[in-house]
């Protein structure tokens, strides 16, 4: 069975940095792509990133592209994001998700921005 | 950056009636889309891929279509499994941007 488990999250003030890390199990974590994806309290999702199989490439959102790096450990099978100087607008759920066409997600770790 | 634009933003659906859902892109994604649904409280759940592909386990009133900028996706018979909310998702070209997503209940 697939499994995506998020953890990291919880409630930060603004301008601290967070790392979230997304464990992967039940297939080969080393074969894909993974991404990280947020979902705001209004339900608005936004793709924040992508990481190629090795490790050796990354996309991001233009605008997250400064604060978020997006990295990851195979023999650990561990998706990692870390956000620096967040904002109150960062407030949302974030989701890992990986496989064809985002086919597998956890289920979410919920970070909270404020003071 | 490429925009979804989706609609509606809410549907109110009776049990066994055919509805759908659109998604317009400002620009042409060659199909690379797809539809998620996100039952309440838990994560989003892939039901169709490249525009009109089925994903493995879901439901045959499932369907999408389109091509271009416009595209839909189609539940075909209403049941009460099906309320949630609905993305649709852009991957043709980076960033990846998703539709505001519509959110689903019986009538």
């Amino acid at each position: 069975e697939v499994q995506l488990v998020e953890s990291g999250g919880g409630l930060v003030q603004p301008g601290a940095s967070l790392k979230l890390s997304c464990v992967a199990s039940g297939f080969t974590f080393s074969d894909y792509w993974m991404s990280w994806v947020r979902q705001t309290p209004g339900k608005t999702m936004e793709w924040i990133g992508d990481i190629k199989y090795d490790g050796s490439y990354t996309n991001y959102a233009p605008s997250l592209k400064n604060r978020f790096t997006i990295s990851r450990d195979n023999a650990k099978s561990t998706l990692y994001l870390q956000m620096s100087n967040v904002r109150s607008e960062d407030t949302a759920t974030y989701y890992c998700s990986g496989y064809n066409w985002f086919a597998y997600w956890g289920q979410g770790t919920l970070v909270t921005v404020s003071s | 950056d490429i925009q979804m634009t989706q609609s509606p933003a809410s549907l109110s659906a009776s049990l066994g009636e055919t509805i759908s859902i659109e998604c317009r892109a400002s620009e042409d994604i060659y199909s690379n889309l797809a539809w998620y649904q996100q039952k309440s409280g838990k994560s989003p759940q892939l039901l169709i891929y490249a525009a009109n592909r089925l994903q493995d386990g879901v439901p045959s009133r499932f369907s999408g279509s389109g091509s271009g900028t416009q595209y839909s996706l189609k539940i075909s018979g209403m049941q009460p499994e099906d309320e949630g909310d609905y993305f649709c998702l852009q991957g043709s070209k980076f960033p990846l941007t998703f539709g505001s997503g519509t959110k689903l209940e019986i009538k």
